[in-house]
């Protein structure tokens, strides 16, 4: 049961995109197409923006966009906007019905 | 409306027990999987518990093997961790998360556990 291993911060301004990598292994990223991806703003409970690598639930802007290569999963956000600062974190289902998260990400909006 | 209630956080002492509750509502809670997730001052996420909607299947993370019991009350609507051996390690926001294949899609606004002499 590792945790999958994300950047500690990324960075953009207004209007541009960021890309935050979430990094496992063939045991849970890359065994599966059930990734989700959780924005968490200060002193809130998270909120799921991404799930089954891919799909966004509704209410969520399509700014927001999943995808996965082997192993590493990723979130983009383009057009970025004040309200995407935030913490997120990726998780995985890691087999045997157990699930494991990312080591989170703060994004910044410069 | 989706709602999950989380309700039983507090401070106890090292090696004591606690029992957490999440109420849910808005939802047939008896088709949904259900997880407890947690998150220490400061830090990550880290999935903690599942449990199948019967509530005959558990699992946990190996952190708290042994030490924490899911269990859940389909006719009330609730689910509930039981927190034994409890050590300075365990302390965080715990937050109840319906489970759908490692989505979780709503979670309830978390309950402090302070484990602290």
């Amino acid at each position: 049961q590792s945790v999958l291993t994300q950047p500690r911060s990324v960075s953009g301004s207004p209007g541009q995109s960021v890309t935050i990598s979430c990094t496992g292994t063939s045991s849970d990223v890359g065994g599966y197409n059930y990734v989700s991806w959780y924005q968490q703003h200060p002193g809130k409970a998270p909120k799921l923006m991404i799930y089954a690598v891919t799909e966004r639930p509704s209410g969520v802007p399509d700014r927001f966009f999943g995808s996965k290569s082997g192993n590493t999963a990723s979130l983009t956000i383009s057009g970025l906007q004040a309200e995407d600062e935030a913490d997120y974190y990726c998780c995985s289902f890691a087999g045997s019905d157990t699930d494991v998260f990312g080591t989170g990400t703060r994004v910044t909006v410069l | 409306e989706v709602q999950l209630v989380e309700s039983g956080g507090g401070l106890v002492q090292p090696g004591g027990s606690l029992r957490l509750s999440c109420a849910a509502s808005g939802f047939t809670f008896s088709n949904f999987w259900m997880s407890w997730v947690r998150q220490a001052p400061g830090k990550g996420l880290e999935w903690v518990a599942n449990i199948k909607p019967d509530g005959t299947v558990k699992y946990y993370v190996d952190s708290v093997e042994g030490r924490f019991t899911i269990s859940r009350d389909n006719a009330k609507n609730s689910l509930y961790l039981q927190l034994n051996s409890l050590r300075a390690e365990d302390t965080a926001i715990f937050y109840c998360a319906r489970d759908a294949l490692g989505n979780f899609d709503f979670w309830g606004q978390g309950t402090l556990v302070t484990v602290s002499s």
